[in-house]
């Protein structure tokens, strides 16, 4: 069955540190790979995706993610992370249909 | 208002009653999204509406019965709900309904608590 999986449902770090939020999905010939951030009160929110090319893709807010095919994975990273960057982030794949598959989430909690 | 906007945000109701959610979007989109966010769980896709029809409906019980009268509006009515259905859900929105192609903007969500 296509499922993606995030281990972490919570990761605590400091301010300033660097942080790596796991995401894994099952094994496809086409794959599309998202993050969504959701902060407090909001709705979810596109922060980065890997449609083709390039492996390493990256948002506006110093987030990057990488396609690795061989381990079936997208990890996001942050090398410096701030209080602000405290949500709960989402892993999601499609595989070529109207359908986007969600991981269960999760909770980056930052602290000064 | 910009992007898509979801009303009530709270809503308590009790497993008799009928009440209805709402969205709205204000991008000029075709496609918009129910789902279904629980705690610890997945977000569940629920239904998805292209160009106001039904394209997909992922089984969801008959106590949800959604309505897209045209493009940037969507409800979802509720009737004789279930404490389990307790949950965020949320709207969303995308030019198209290939998800690869098409970024889905979503709502803040409706938290909906069943006594």
């Amino acid at each position: 069955a296509q499922s993606v999986t995030q281990l972490d449902s919570q990761v605590p770090v400091f301010e300033e540190a660097p942080v790596e939020l796991r995401c894994n999905y099952s094994s496809s010939v086409s794959v599309y790979l998202f993050w969504y951030v959701q902060y407090p009160n909001q709705g979810l929110q596109l922060l980065l995706k890997y449609l083709s090319g390039s492996t390493l893709v990256e948002s506006i807010n110093g987030f990057e993610a990488e396609f690795n095919k061989s381990q079936t994975s997208f990890h996001l990273r942050k090398p410096s992370v701030h209080i602000s960057d405290t949500a709960e982030y989402f892993c999601a794949v499609s595989y070529n249909t109207d359908k986007l598959i969600f991981g269960t989430g999760t909770r980056l909690q930052v602290f000064p | 208002e910009t992007g898509v906007t979801q009303t009530p945000r709270h809503l308590v109701m009790g497993m008799t009653n009928k009440k209805s959610l709402k969205c709205e979007q204000h991008l000029g989109h075709n496609a918009m999204y129910w789902y279904k966010q629980s705690a610890k769980k997945p977000l569940e896709l629920m239904f998805v509406y292209s160009l106001e029809e039904r394209v997909e409906n992922n089984s969801v019980p008959s106590r949800f019965s959604p309505e897209c009268p045209n493009s940037s509006h969507l409800f979802l009515h509720l009737h004789t709900l279930q404490p389990e259905d307790s949950a965020l859900y949320l709207c969303a929105s995308s030019s198209g309904v290939l998800a690869s192609v098409h970024t889905q903007y979503f709502g803040p969500g409706t938290r909906l608590t069943v006594l």
